[in-house]
C-alpha cells in the first residue's frame, strides 16, 4: 500500500502567519491526492482535490501544489478557524490511505 | 441538500459482528461512489472500504479484508458496512462519505455524515 508521511506533526504558528504543509509519499501518485480539515468533534472537511483544486466554498487562502510524491497545502494568512487537523490522502491506488495528520495549533 | 446519516454502532464483544448503515438523501445515490473511514479515539483518520458507484465494485484495507464487506441497497439509498470478528482495534468512530468525481478525473470524499461510534470489548 502507499504509505503518506506528514511533516511537521505538529505546528504552532500565529493568526496572519503563513502556514506550509507538507505530505509525501511512499511511490508516485500522480496528482490523486487531496486534503482534508478537521476540527475537534467534526467531521473531516474536504478542502482540496486533485491536489491543486479547491473544493466548493473553501476560501482562497487556501491552496494546494505538488505532484508524483511531494505535496504541499499551503494558507496564505491564517485565521483563527484553521487552527485544526489536517490530511491528506491518496487516491491513486486501492487501499486508498491518508497521512498521519498535521497539527496546525495557535502560538 | 446532500445528507448522510449512519447508525448501528453500539458496544460488541471481540469476536461479535454488528451491521452499520448510512441513511443518504439530497443526490443520486445509486450512481455514486461511496466510502467508510474510522477514527480510533485520539488518532487519525484510516479509509476502512469503498464501494464504485453503478458497477458496485468493492475495496477494503488490509486491516479489515476478510472480516469487513461493505455493501448498498440503492431502492432505499443505504450504504452498509457489514463488521466480522470484530477486534478491540475495530474500536472506533465510523464515517460514511460520498465521493464525488470532479472533472471527470479526480475523486474525492465530499461530503461526510457525524459518524456512528462502535466499541468492542469484553
Amino acid at each position: 500500500e502507499i504509505v503518506l508521511t506528514q511533516s511537521p506533526a505538529t505546528v504552532s504558528l500565529s493568526p496572519g502567519e503563513r502556514a506550509t504543509l507538507s505530505c509525501r509519499a511512499s511511490q508516485s501518485v500522480s496528482s490523486y491526492l487531496a486534503w482534508y480539515q478537521q476540527k475537534p468533534g467534526q467531521a473531516p472537511r474536504l478542502l482540496i482535490y486533485g491536489a491543486s483544486n479547491r473544493a466548493t466554498g473553501i476560501p482562497a487562502r487556501f491552496s494546494g501544489s505538488g505532484s508524483r510524491t511531494d505535496f504541499t497545502l499551503t494558507i496564505s494568512s491564517l485565521e483563527a478557524e484553521d487552527f485544526a487537523v489536517y490530511y491528506c490522502q491518496q487516491r491513486y491506488d486501492w487501499p486508498l490511505t491518508f497521512g498521519q495528520g498535521t497539527r496546525l495549533e495557535i502560538k | 441538500e446532500v445528507q448522510l446519516l449512519e447508525s448501528g454502532g453500539g458496544l460488541v464483544q471481540p469476536g461479535g459482528s454488528l451491521r452499520l448503515s448510512c441513511a443518504a438523501s439530497g443526490f443520486t445515490f445509486r450512481n455514486s461512489a461511496m466510502s467508510w473511514v474510522r477514527q480510533a479515539p485520539g488518532k487519525g483518520l484510516e479509509w476502512v472500504s469503498g464501494i464504485s458507484g453503478s458497477a458496485g465494485n468493492t475495496y477494503h484495507a488490509d486491516s479489515v479484508e476478510g472480516r469487513f464487506t461493505i455493501s448498498r441497497d440503492s431502492s432505499t439509498n443505504t450504504l452498509y458496512l457489514h463488521m466480522n470478528s470484530l477486534r478491540a482495534e475495530d474500536s472506533a468512530l465510523y464515517y460514511c462519505a460520498r465521493d464525488h468525481l470532479y472533472g471527470g478525473v479526480y475523486f474525492s470524499s465530499d461530503c461526510w455524515g457525524q459518524g456512528t461510534l462502535v466499541t468492542v470489548s469484553s
